[in-house]
C-alpha cells in the first residue's frame, strides 16, 4: 500500500495551459505539503496544510492554487503554465519529525 | 529565513566511512533531519535529531549540536547502493527547509 501517492507521474504540457496534480496519503497524518525540486535538485517548500487549513504559502505565484478537500488529500492546480514551472513536484505528509514523500510528478512545460 | 550549508559532493570507496556535515541558521528550530534521494526517486527519511547527541540506525548515524547549529550524517560500511544525494533539513513550524544536498558517489 502506497503511503503518499500522487498522480500523474509525468506531465508534459504547453505554455499557457492549466493542469492539476493530485495527492493522497493513507498514513492518517494531519499535515501535508507541496515541494518543488528544480533542476539543481534544490527542494523548496511551496505550501503547508494542517487539517485542511492553509498554514504556509511560501511566496508562490497565485497561479498555483492548492486545495485540500479533506486531511488525506492535497491537490495542486496550476494556471497559465510557464516554462519556469518545469520541475519535479513532490507531495509529502508528516506527523512529528519524519516526512513521507510521494514519488513525484515531473512537469515539463514546452 | 533559514540557510543550510553542506558539501556538494563526496566520493568514497566501498566499505569506507563518510561524514556529511551540515551547518544551519534558522529561527524556531525544532530539529535536524536527513533524507536520502536516489536519481529519479523521492526523498526518503533517514533520521531526525531533536536533541543534542548521536542517533544510530544500522549503518547510518546522525549527530546534532544545537549550541553549534551543526549536525552530521555518518555513513558506515559504504555500499554501492548508498550512491545518492543526501539532504539535511531543519524543521520549523509546519515546514522542513532543505540544504542543497550532497551527492555521494561510491566507487568499487
Amino acid at each position: 500500500d502506497t503511503a503518499v501517492s500522487q498522480t500523474p507521474k509525468y506531465l508534459v504540457t504547453q505554455m499557457g495551459n492549466d493542469k492539476s496534480i493530485k495527492c493522497e496519503q493513507n498514513l492518517g497524518h494531519d499535515t501535508m505539503y507541496w515541494y518543488k525540486q528544480d533542476s539543481k535538485k534544490f527542494l523548496k517548500i511551496m505550501f503547508s496544510y494542517n487539517n485542511k487549513e492553509l498554514i504556509i504559502n511560501e511566496t508562490v505565484p497565485n497561479r498555483f492554487s492548492p486545495k485540500s478537500p479533506d486531511k488525506a488529500h492535497l491537490n495542486l492546480h496550476i494556471n497559465s503554465l510557464e516554462l519556469g514551472d518545469s520541475a519535479v513536484y513532490f507531495c509529502a505528509s508528516s506527523e512529528g519529525g519524519g516526512y513521507t514523500f510521494g514519488s513525484g510528478t515531473r512537469l515539463t512545460v514546452v | 529565513g533559514q540557510s543550510l550549508e553542506q558539501p556538494s559532493e563526496v566520493t568514497a570507496v566501498e566499505g569506507a566511512i563518510v561524514q556529511i556535515n551540515c551547518t544551519y541558521q534558522t529561527s524556531g528550530f525544532y530539529g535536524l533531519s536527513w533524507y536520502q534521494q536516489h536519481d529519479g526517486g523521492a526523498p526518503t527519511f533517514l533520521s531526525y535529531n531533536a536533541l543534542d547527541g548521536l542517533e544510530e540506525t544500522g549503518r547510518f548515524s546522525s549527530f546534532l549540536s544545537r549550541s553549534d547549529s551543526y549536525g552530521y550524517l555518518l555513513l558506515q560500511e559504504l555500499q554501492m547502493k548508498d550512491s545518492a544525494s543526501y539532504f539535511c533539513a531543519v524543521r520549523n513550524d509546519y515546514k522542513l527547509s532543505f540544504g542543497a544536498g550532497t551527492t555521494v558517489t561510491v566507487r568499487a
